[in-house]
């Protein structure tokens, strides 16, 4: 099982532009979710799908991030415009189930935006 | 979910057990223990879970208090690589309940 990916691993970006954050849930797992972490904040729940739904999107910070799950095995999270504080380690995790499982946790995407 | 308190920093020896502690006095009776760790740089891993009964896998054992307030971890002997951040999670485990809440957790430092 190669496990949940996360791409790109790292992304340096200007204030300003566009940046979009991939993720390969493993396969058979039908809940998807997207964190956040920073010094200051700790580990952050951004949002999360089940079934290619987004449930619950109260953690997304502002309007100008944006999460889509298109299909069971591909979710975007992407930030327009973005800004250095930004800055930050996001990480996708997958779970099988609608009830509390054990989440799987990718690499994470260190972002910089400078 | 009910709230945990956790050491900011422990320290262990290796080949010793490291025993790592979570108070969860507000924890109700549908609630679970989740324990996961984050070494460094790399995304948090599931460790264990349990609701009453003490649970034992490859990786850790989890022993739970019969009120149920408290918790302790157990990695029965350490290794350098098992230096990471532990977090205890108080979460219910039923339909809908998805979020996990990651507080500060226990920063584990292993020694040769």
């Amino acid at each position: 099982d190669a496990g949940v990916i996360q791409s790109p691993r790292h992304e340096v970006t200007e204030m300003g532009q566009e940046v979009t954050l991939r993720c390969k849930p493993i396969s058979g797992h039908n809940s998807l979710f997207w964190y956040r972490q920073t010094m200051m904040r700790g580990l952050e729940l951004l949002i999360y799908f089940n079934n290619n739904v987004p449930i619950d999107d109260s953690g997304m910070p502002e309007d100008r991030f944006s999460a889509k799950m298109p299909n069971a095995s591909f979710s975007t999270l992407k930030i327009q415009p973005s800004e250095p504080r930004d800055s930050a380690v996001y990480f996708c995790a997958s779970s099988f189930g609608t009830g509390g499982y054990e989440q799987y946790f990718g690499p994470g995407t260190r972002l910089t935006v400078t | 979910d009910a709230k945990t308190t956790q050491p900011p920093s422990m320290d262990c020896a290796e080949g010793r057990a490291a025993n790592l502690p979570c108070n969860h006095s507000t924890i109700s009776g549908n609630e679970y223990v989740y324990w996961y760790r984050q070494i460094h740089s790399q995304g948090p891993q599931y460790i264990i879970h349990g609701l009453k009964n003490n649970e034992t896998n490859e990786m850790a054992s989890l022993i739970i208090t019969e009120d149920r307030k408290s918790s302790t971890l157990i990695l029965p002997h350490a290794t350098l690589r098992d230096t990471a951040v532990y977090y205890c999670i108080v979460r219910f485990r039923l339909q809908g309940a998805q979020k996990l809440v990651f507080g500060q957790g226990t920063r584990l430092t292993i020694n040769p």
